[in-house]
Protein backbone atom coordinates (compact mmCIF):
# COMPACT_ATOMS: atom_id res chain seq x y z
CA UNK A 1 0.00 0.00 0.00
CA UNK A 2 0.96 3.42 -1.09
CA UNK A 3 1.52 6.32 1.96
CA UNK A 4 2.50 9.89 2.27
CA UNK A 5 4.17 11.27 5.57
CA UNK A 6 3.85 15.46 6.13
CA UNK A 7 5.57 15.14 9.59
CA UNK A 8 5.37 19.36 10.52
CA UNK A 9 1.15 20.42 10.85
CA UNK A 10 3.02 24.02 10.39
CA UNK A 11 5.97 25.69 9.46
CA UNK A 12 6.96 28.93 10.37
CA UNK A 13 9.49 30.75 8.49
CA UNK A 14 10.17 34.77 7.86
CA UNK A 15 10.18 36.61 4.95
CA UNK A 16 13.44 36.11 2.82
CA UNK A 17 14.89 32.94 4.42
CA UNK A 18 14.70 29.90 2.79
CA UNK A 19 11.99 26.66 3.77
CA UNK A 20 11.63 23.22 3.54
CA UNK A 21 8.26 21.41 3.86
CA UNK A 22 8.95 17.98 4.09
CA UNK A 23 7.57 15.11 2.98
CA UNK A 24 8.16 11.15 3.56
CA UNK A 25 7.02 8.30 1.35
CA UNK A 26 6.48 4.45 1.42
CA UNK A 27 5.56 2.66 -2.39
CA UNK A 28 6.75 -0.56 -3.56
CA UNK A 29 8.58 0.48 -7.05
CA UNK A 30 9.53 3.79 -8.51
CA UNK A 31 6.99 6.07 -7.05
CA UNK A 32 5.54 9.53 -8.71
CA UNK A 33 5.55 12.70 -6.69
CA UNK A 34 3.87 15.49 -6.25
CA UNK A 35 2.82 18.96 -4.38
CA UNK A 36 0.26 20.75 -4.04
CA UNK A 37 -0.73 24.32 -3.02
CA UNK A 38 -4.10 25.38 -1.34
CA UNK A 39 -4.52 28.78 -0.86
CA UNK A 40 -7.74 30.02 1.43
CA UNK A 41 -11.04 29.36 -0.08
CA UNK A 42 -9.72 27.51 -3.10
CA UNK A 43 -8.81 23.90 -4.84
CA UNK A 44 -5.66 22.07 -4.90
CA UNK A 45 -3.20 23.58 -7.52
CA UNK A 46 -0.56 21.55 -8.23
CA UNK A 47 3.04 22.67 -8.67
CA UNK A 48 5.29 20.34 -9.66
CA UNK A 49 6.27 16.24 -9.96
CA UNK A 50 8.72 13.75 -10.19
CA UNK A 51 8.32 11.33 -11.84
CA UNK A 52 11.98 10.40 -13.17
CA UNK A 53 15.54 11.69 -14.06
CA UNK A 54 16.96 14.62 -12.39
CA UNK A 55 16.53 14.60 -8.56
CA UNK A 56 15.71 18.18 -8.32
CA UNK A 57 12.67 19.07 -9.76
CA UNK A 58 11.63 22.72 -10.50
CA UNK A 59 7.99 24.01 -10.49
CA UNK A 60 5.88 26.85 -9.92
CA UNK A 61 6.11 29.95 -7.97
CA UNK A 62 9.96 29.55 -7.89
CA UNK A 63 9.48 26.48 -5.64
CA UNK A 64 11.55 23.06 -6.20
CA UNK A 65 12.10 19.47 -4.59
CA UNK A 66 14.50 17.38 -4.26
CA UNK A 67 13.93 13.49 -4.83
CA UNK A 68 16.06 11.33 -2.37
CA UNK A 69 15.31 7.28 -3.04
CA UNK A 70 17.78 6.14 0.04
CA UNK A 71 15.80 8.28 2.46
CA UNK A 72 12.59 8.17 1.05
CA UNK A 73 11.31 11.91 0.64
CA UNK A 74 10.51 14.67 -1.58
CA UNK A 75 11.01 17.89 0.20
CA UNK A 76 9.66 20.87 -1.29
CA UNK A 77 11.62 23.85 -0.78
CA UNK A 78 12.02 27.42 -1.54
CA UNK A 79 15.43 29.64 -1.44
CA UNK A 80 13.62 32.69 -0.62
CA UNK A 81 10.31 32.55 1.21
CA UNK A 82 7.44 35.52 0.47
CA UNK A 83 4.26 36.25 2.73
CA UNK A 84 1.91 35.50 -0.15
CA UNK A 85 3.74 31.85 -0.25
CA UNK A 86 1.62 31.09 3.56
CA UNK A 87 -0.95 28.38 2.37
CA UNK A 88 -1.08 24.57 3.08
CA UNK A 89 0.86 21.97 1.20
CA UNK A 90 0.23 18.89 0.26
CA UNK A 91 2.40 15.57 -0.93
CA UNK A 92 1.13 13.11 -3.14
CA UNK A 93 2.44 9.83 -3.86
CA UNK A 94 1.10 7.27 -6.45
CA UNK A 95 3.04 3.79 -7.27
CA UNK A 96 3.69 2.12 -11.05
CA UNK A 97 0.80 0.33 -12.52
CA UNK A 98 -1.85 2.04 -9.67
CA UNK A 99 -3.92 2.86 -12.68
CA UNK A 100 -6.00 5.71 -13.24
CA UNK A 101 -3.91 8.46 -11.79
CA UNK A 102 -5.10 7.63 -8.31
CA UNK A 103 -3.02 10.06 -5.83
CA UNK A 104 -2.95 9.43 -1.92
CA UNK A 105 -2.49 12.53 -0.37
CA UNK A 106 -0.28 13.82 3.04
CA UNK A 107 -2.30 15.62 6.10
CA UNK A 108 -0.49 19.06 4.95
CA UNK A 109 1.65 21.35 6.41
CA UNK A 110 0.42 24.87 6.81
CA UNK A 111 3.58 27.09 5.56
CA UNK A 112 3.27 30.48 7.61
CA UNK A 113 5.61 33.10 5.98
CA UNK A 114 5.99 36.22 8.69
CA UNK A 115 6.80 40.05 7.04
CA UNK B 1 -8.65 27.50 -20.59
CA UNK B 2 -11.66 26.50 -18.11
CA UNK B 3 -10.88 24.46 -15.65
CA UNK B 4 -12.75 22.00 -13.24
CA UNK B 5 -15.77 24.17 -12.45
CA UNK B 6 -18.17 23.08 -9.43
CA UNK B 7 -21.72 24.16 -8.12
CA UNK B 8 -22.90 25.74 -6.34
CA UNK B 9 -19.47 27.04 -4.52
CA UNK B 10 -22.10 27.22 -0.88
CA UNK B 11 -24.69 25.12 0.03
CA UNK B 12 -26.57 25.35 3.29
CA UNK B 13 -29.76 22.99 4.15
CA UNK B 14 -31.51 21.18 6.87
CA UNK B 15 -30.60 17.83 8.01
CA UNK B 16 -32.85 15.69 5.63
CA UNK B 17 -32.54 17.69 2.45
CA UNK B 18 -31.21 16.11 -0.48
CA UNK B 19 -27.83 17.65 -1.67
CA UNK B 20 -26.52 17.29 -5.35
CA UNK B 21 -23.22 18.58 -5.95
CA UNK B 22 -22.27 19.27 -9.86
CA UNK B 23 -19.10 19.07 -11.23
CA UNK B 24 -18.17 19.15 -14.93
CA UNK B 25 -14.43 18.08 -15.53
CA UNK B 26 -11.84 20.17 -18.04
CA UNK B 27 -12.52 18.93 -21.51
CA UNK B 28 -10.30 16.07 -23.10
CA UNK B 29 -9.82 14.54 -19.65
CA UNK B 30 -11.06 11.04 -18.58
CA UNK B 31 -11.09 10.44 -15.27
CA UNK B 32 -12.99 11.99 -12.73
CA UNK B 33 -12.27 12.10 -8.42
CA UNK B 34 -14.34 13.18 -6.02
CA UNK B 35 -12.65 14.38 -2.37
CA UNK B 36 -14.28 15.28 0.74
CA UNK B 37 -11.71 18.26 3.07
CA UNK B 38 -12.63 17.92 6.76
CA UNK B 39 -10.16 19.65 9.88
CA UNK B 40 -10.38 16.68 11.24
CA UNK B 41 -10.36 14.00 8.64
CA UNK B 42 -7.81 16.31 6.13
CA UNK B 43 -8.62 15.45 2.72
CA UNK B 44 -10.35 11.79 1.51
CA UNK B 45 -10.89 10.60 -1.54
CA UNK B 46 -14.73 9.14 -2.34
CA UNK B 47 -15.03 8.06 -5.50
CA UNK B 48 -13.23 8.27 -8.56
CA UNK B 49 -14.06 7.27 -12.44
CA UNK B 50 -12.69 6.22 -15.91
CA UNK B 51 -14.14 7.13 -19.00
CA UNK B 52 -17.60 7.49 -17.22
CA UNK B 53 -17.11 4.11 -15.34
CA UNK B 54 -16.77 4.16 -11.77
CA UNK B 55 -13.60 2.16 -10.75
CA UNK B 56 -13.40 2.74 -6.84
CA UNK B 57 -15.96 3.61 -4.51
CA UNK B 58 -14.46 2.58 -1.36
CA UNK B 59 -14.42 5.84 -0.17
CA UNK B 60 -17.90 6.27 0.03
CA UNK B 61 -19.17 6.78 3.73
CA UNK B 62 -22.69 4.93 3.39
CA UNK B 63 -25.29 4.36 1.35
CA UNK B 64 -26.33 8.07 1.49
CA UNK B 65 -23.98 8.77 -0.90
CA UNK B 66 -23.95 8.30 -4.57
CA UNK B 67 -22.00 9.26 -7.81
CA UNK B 68 -22.90 9.45 -10.91
CA UNK B 69 -21.44 10.05 -14.51
CA UNK B 70 -23.83 10.18 -17.10
CA UNK B 71 -21.35 11.48 -19.34
CA UNK B 72 -17.93 12.92 -19.90
CA UNK B 73 -18.24 16.46 -19.20
CA UNK B 74 -20.69 15.99 -16.32
CA UNK B 75 -20.82 14.19 -12.76
CA UNK B 76 -22.66 14.80 -9.98
CA UNK B 77 -22.37 13.68 -5.92
CA UNK B 78 -25.90 13.39 -4.15
CA UNK B 79 -26.50 12.81 -0.47
CA UNK B 80 -29.93 11.69 0.40
CA UNK B 81 -30.90 12.03 3.57
CA UNK B 82 -28.47 14.67 4.82
CA UNK B 83 -26.67 14.93 8.09
CA UNK B 84 -24.90 17.79 10.23
CA UNK B 85 -21.27 15.26 9.77
CA UNK B 86 -21.53 16.05 6.02
CA UNK B 87 -20.74 19.48 6.61
CA UNK B 88 -17.05 19.38 4.68
CA UNK B 89 -15.88 20.91 1.31
CA UNK B 90 -16.30 18.42 -1.64
CA UNK B 91 -13.74 18.92 -4.48
CA UNK B 92 -14.04 17.84 -8.03
CA UNK B 93 -10.80 17.22 -10.05
CA UNK B 94 -9.79 15.61 -13.23
CA UNK B 95 -6.98 14.21 -14.71
CA UNK B 96 -6.06 12.37 -18.54
CA UNK B 97 -5.17 8.79 -17.49
CA UNK B 98 -3.49 6.95 -20.02
CA UNK B 99 -0.70 9.90 -19.96
CA UNK B 100 1.82 8.57 -17.62
CA UNK B 101 1.31 10.77 -14.52
CA UNK B 102 -0.51 13.60 -15.65
CA UNK B 103 -1.49 15.89 -12.57
CA UNK B 104 -5.08 15.99 -10.88
CA UNK B 105 -6.53 19.42 -11.40
CA UNK B 106 -8.86 20.69 -8.70
CA UNK B 107 -11.99 22.81 -9.23
CA UNK B 108 -12.33 25.50 -5.85
CA UNK B 109 -15.29 23.38 -4.09
CA UNK B 110 -18.56 22.72 -2.59
CA UNK B 111 -18.16 24.49 1.20
CA UNK B 112 -21.68 22.12 2.79
CA UNK B 113 -23.06 22.86 5.39
CA UNK B 114 -25.96 20.70 7.37
CA UNK B 115 -27.82 22.81 9.96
Amino acid sequence: AQSVAQPEDQVNVAEGNPLTVKCTYSVSGNPYLFWYVQYPNRGLQFLLKYITGDNLVKGSYGFEAEFNKSQTSFHLKKPSALVSDSALYFCAVRGPNTGFQKLVFGTGTRLLVSP
Amino acid sequence: DAGVIQSPRHEVTEMGQEVTLRCKPISGHNSLFWYRQTMMRGLELLIYFNNNVPIDDSGMPEDRFSAKMPNASFSTLKIQPSEPRDSAVYFCASSLAGAENQPQHFGDGTRLSIL
